[in-house]
């Protein structure tokens, strides 16, 4: 049982390029989050799943986009990237009972844009 | 809009010590608060889930509390370890709504 894991670990990236962020989950549950986290600005919401097929807008949804094909899969991806979404990427999962129970974290991307 | 905050933003204490992190919300119609341990570089560790219907949870030597009322809970660390040196981050749950975040306390612990 590996929890939630995320791919790549690091990743730099030059201003304008694209590219994918995976995030997999084995625990069956049904709501998926991606979050970023920067230096005095704590953790904030990207993009949400509630089911497989269903995305919605975070807190910060701005240059990002996520697709849900799967249900143990949630992505998140950089169409252009820019300097400003240099951060460290977390994913995180909760079951369908997610009002009551606990939130379980991936180990993070840390992506750099030059 | 829900907001948390979490006092103070850094502690140093010296090993052994008991000591306590608050966490402050603006609303108190939430579902749950959950707190979290995380060490440098990387992820969040769930520490201790409390439900609304419930004033404490306990593990080991950490108890968090929840006062829905006045919008607060306390962790309490008893007999602190350099091992506990980490950020901590309180989380609320309300309502559809995904978990919302303090910017946490980091803790150092010296021996």
């Amino acid at each position: 049982n590996a929890g939630v894991t995320q791919t790549p670990k690091f990743r730099v990236l030059k201003t304008g390029q694209s590219m994918t962020l995976l995030c997999a989950q084995d625990m069956n549950h049904e709501y998926m989050y991606w979050y970023r986290q920067d230096p005095g600005m704590g953790l904030r919401l990207i993009h949400y799943s509630v089911g497989e097929g269903t995305t919605a807008k975070g807190e910060v949804p701005d240059g990002y986009n996520v697709s849900r094909l799967k249900k143990q899969n949630f992505l998140l991806g950089l169409e252009s990237a820019a300097p400003s979404q240099t951060s460290v990427y977390f994913c995180a999962s909760t079951s369908l009972a997610g009002l009551y129970n606990e939130q379980f974290f991936g180990p993070g991307t840390r992506l750099t844009v030059l | 809009k829900q907001e948390v905050t979490q006092i103070p933003a850094a502690l140093s204490v010296p090993e052994g010590e008991n000591l306590v992190l608050n966490c402050s919300f603006t609303d108190s119609a939430i579902y749950n608060l959950q707190w979290f341990r995380q060490d440098p570089g990387k992820g969040l560790t769930s520490l201790l889930l409390i439900q609304s219907s419930q004033r404490e949870q306990t593990s080991g030597r950490l108890n968090a509390s929840l006062d829905k009322s006045s919008g607060r809970s306390t962790l309490y660390i008893a007999a602190s370890q350099p091992g506990d040196s980490a950020t901590y981050l309180c989380a609320v749950r309300g309502g559809n709504t995904p978990l919302v975040f303090g910017k946490g306390t980091r803790l150092s612990v010296i021996a």
